[in-house]
């Protein structure tokens, strides 16, 4: 079946250090890949999409591009900033009319000043 | 986006007890579905509420357990029934506006079990 694997956490940065947190995927057909941010006490909202192979979606200074030959999605931040310190969480949705995301374990990041 | 509120966002439960979460949102949906995320876990999908009929469970849920209404295109509830410490957890409601639209969260249920 579908999966999604993240980095494990917890991840520590100083202020404006850049950001990596890997995500990869097995899945048949093709996907739809999503990051989605948890902050602390807080439903989950959709941080940045992208549906086809070489598509890079884009939020807040996030970016994250969707490579199906590594079958990966990695989120990427310049400069993260203390109001990023979140829980992240990678996810796919099959295609052909299934719409069940799939979620990886969540990568939680602090942010220290 | 669909705004979408949760009710109650957090609760403590007797053993035995069941609890009815409420999902309800701005305008028509297509799709409504309910998660569960323990402490410290991702998301697991519980089941698609479908409008007029029997949600559909994933595998490890059953209806006996987890009993969903969605009697219209803006409102779903889930219950917990007959709970145990086990089903302490953030239940959470998202919805999906047009077919193929990204997925939208509600803020979450957090419910402890004594």
């Amino acid at each position: 079946g579908d999966s999604v694997t993240q980095m494990e956490g917890p991840v520590t940065l100083s202020e404006e250090a850049f950001l990596t947190i890997n995500c990869t995927y097995t899945a048949t057909g093709y996907p739809s890949l999503f990051w989605y941010v948890q902050y602390p006490g807080e439903g989950l909202q959709l941080l940045l999409k992208a549906t086809k192979a070489d598509d890079k979606g884009s939020n807040k200074g996030f970016e994250a591009t969707y490579r199906k030959e590594t079958t990966s999605f990695h989120l990427e931040k310049g400069s993260v900033q203390v109001s990023d310190s979140a829980v992240y969480f990678c996810a796919l949705r099959p295609g052909a009319g299934s719409y069940q995301l799939t979620f990886g374990k969540g990568t939680k990041l602090s942010v220290i000043p | 986006s669909a705004v979408i509120s949760q009710k109650p966002s957090r609760d403590i439960c007797q053993r035995g007890t069941s609890l009815t979460i409420q999902c309800q949102v701005d305008s028509q949906v297509t799709m409504m579905f309910w998660y569960r995320q323990q402490p410290g876990q991702s998301l697991t999908l519980i089941a698609t509420a479908n409008q007029g009929s029997e949600a559909t469970y994933e595998s490890g849920f059953v209806i006996d357990k987890f009993p969903i209404s969605r009697p219209n295109l803006t409102f779903s509830t889930l219950t917990v029934s007959n709970m145990s410490p086990e089903d302490s957890s953030i239940y959470l409601c998202s919805v999906m506006g047009i077919e193929g639209q990204p997925q939208h969260f509600g803020d979450g249920t957090r419910l402890s079990i004594l």
